[in-house]
């Protein structure tokens, strides 16, 4: 099964940018979106189809795909982004839907 | 406004059975996809399953097939995921959500249905 690797944790300080990670066999080839969860709450979608950001994310909020690597960069971070972040493609040849492990992203 | 509202939480016996609910609302509930993920105490999301309700196409994970069941009923806009019999394993949050239409990304998500199975 396809398999989706991402960093468990990464920090930055407010007002810098975040970069969080998602490694999988050639990604770069499918689709990639990324949620947002905090404590309590349900995922929230971020960021769909590698870089496309629905209403009401903001644009700090992007994300890129290529090769082997998909990202997401949140710029100039907030407090507020202090979150779990998660990964997700459609694996074609198993029809299968499959989540990154997870990244918490800490602003120091 | 579309909405996905869950069932609320649950608490059992291991050995019991169990079917929690996930209502549509605000759409077409016959034309897009309703998937099911698990998350555990303290754990990252699971995609379980997927329904298309439209004809009750299904498609499970590897790791929940055989172990739960996922239906919809067209006449209730309702989703619903079954257990015949729980284990203590099985204690998570669990969530329905929406399908994109013409994506494969997850535009809507219930409130999540916490399932709690203790002896």
């Amino acid at each position: 099964s396809y398999v989706l690797t991402q960093p468990p944790s990464v920090s930055v300080a407010p007002g810098q940018a975040a970069r969080i990670t998602c490694g999988g066999n050639n990604i770069g080839s499918r689709p990639v979106h990324w949620y947002q969860q905090k404590p309590g709450q349900a995922p929230v979608v971020v960021v769909n189809d590698d870089s496309v950001r629905p209403s009401g994310i903001p644009e700090r909020f992007s994300g890129s795909n290529s090769g082997n690597t998909a990202t997401l960069t949140i710029s100039r971070v907030e407090a507020g982004d202090e979150a779990d972040y998660y990964c997700q493609v459609w694996d074609r040849s198993s029809d299968q839907r499959v989540f990154g492990g997870g990244t918490k992203l800490t602003v120091l | 406004e579309v909405q996905l509202v869950q069932s609320g939480a649950e608490v059992k016996k291991p050995g019991e059975s169990l079917k929690i609910s996930c209502k549509g609302s605000g759409y077409s509930f016959t034309s897009y996809w309703i998937g099911w993920v698990r998350q555990m105490p303290g754990k990252g999301l699971e995609w379980m399953g997927i329904i298309y309700p439209g004809d009750s196409d299904t498609k499970y994970s590897p790791s929940f097939q055989g172990q739960v069941t996922i239906s919809a009923d067209k006449s209730t806009s309702t989703a619903s995921l079954q257990w015949s019999s729980l284990k203590a394993s099985d204690t998570a949050m669990y969530y329905c959500a929406r399908q994109e239409g013409g994506s494969t990304y997850l535009d809507y998500w219930g409130q999540g249905t916490l399932v709690t199975v203790s002896s």
